[in-house]
């Protein structure tokens, strides 16, 4: 079965740069949801989307912004990267409608970001 | 503001026996789903079991069972019959039915010894 992908799954970026972190849906899923994970953490929300608009702010960094375009793919963008950014970050995905609260997240493999 | 609670950093069980890892949380809702997941050495994220609220069943998938306690805001996981694959981080997950925010507890650390 097809599962969440998301691109890149390795970077490295110096302080103060930006970064773009994709993430693509399981097919039929217009709910999606980025997560960020500290090293020995939990993973913490930071936003979701549903049908291209956002649903649900979290702990997001006004420095990080993010979308879901029309083809349901989603991206965050990270600015003025601090070293306490590196982390994994994740994108689930679940189906919306009347389901999108009560469906299940399936989480893609992750992108762990490094910050030099 | 809904917390989760996992109170046993680590744990460890030998190869084919039980082992169960706890999970309270607290909050003030009545409608909301429980989760287990799992992430191995490859940090992937993987759903082991779901427990809706207003459901008095114990959810079951396979080797894997939960003692739901709603009273109690308890959500154990058992896992039945250990295998070294069951080696991993297990996340209990706590999300409001009406919003899409998920809090994670800290994690419980699961050793199987061969």
């Amino acid at each position: 079965a097809a599962g969440v992908i998301q691109s890149p799954r390795h970077l490295i970026k110096e302080k103060r740069e930006t970064a773009t972190l994709k993430c693509y849906p399981i097919p039929r899923h217009d709910t999606v949801y980025w997560y960020q994970q500290g090293p020995g953490q939990d993973p913490q929300f930071l936003i979701s989307f549903y049908e291209k608009m956002q649903s649900d702010k979290g702990s997001i960094p006004d420095r990080f912004s993010a979308q879901q375009f029309s083809d349901y793919h989603s991206e965050l963008n990270m600015s003025s990267l601090e070293l306490g950014d590196s982390a994994l970050y994740f994108c689930a995905s679940s189906l919306g409608g009347a389901q999108r609260f009560t469906d299940t997240q399936y989480f893609g493999p992750g992108t762990r970001l490094t910050v030099l | 503001a809904q917390t989760v609670t996992q109170s046993q950093p680590e744990m460890s069980v030998q190869e084919a026996e039980t082992v169960t890892l706890s999970c309270t949380y607290d909050t003030s809702e009545s409608d909301y789903y429980l989760f287990w997941y799992k992430q191995p050495p490859s940090r992937q994220m993987i759903l082991v079991i779901r427990q809706e609220a207003y459901k008095q069943q114990n959810a079951t998938e396979n080797r894997f069972s939960v003692n739901f306690q709603k009273a109690a805001k308890s959500f154990s996981l058992k896992i039945s019959d250990s295998q070294l694959g069951d080696a991993a981080m297990y996340f209990c997950a706590y999300r409001s039915g009406d919003n899409n925010d998920m809090r994670f507890g800290a994690g419980t650390r699961l050793t199987v010894k061969p």
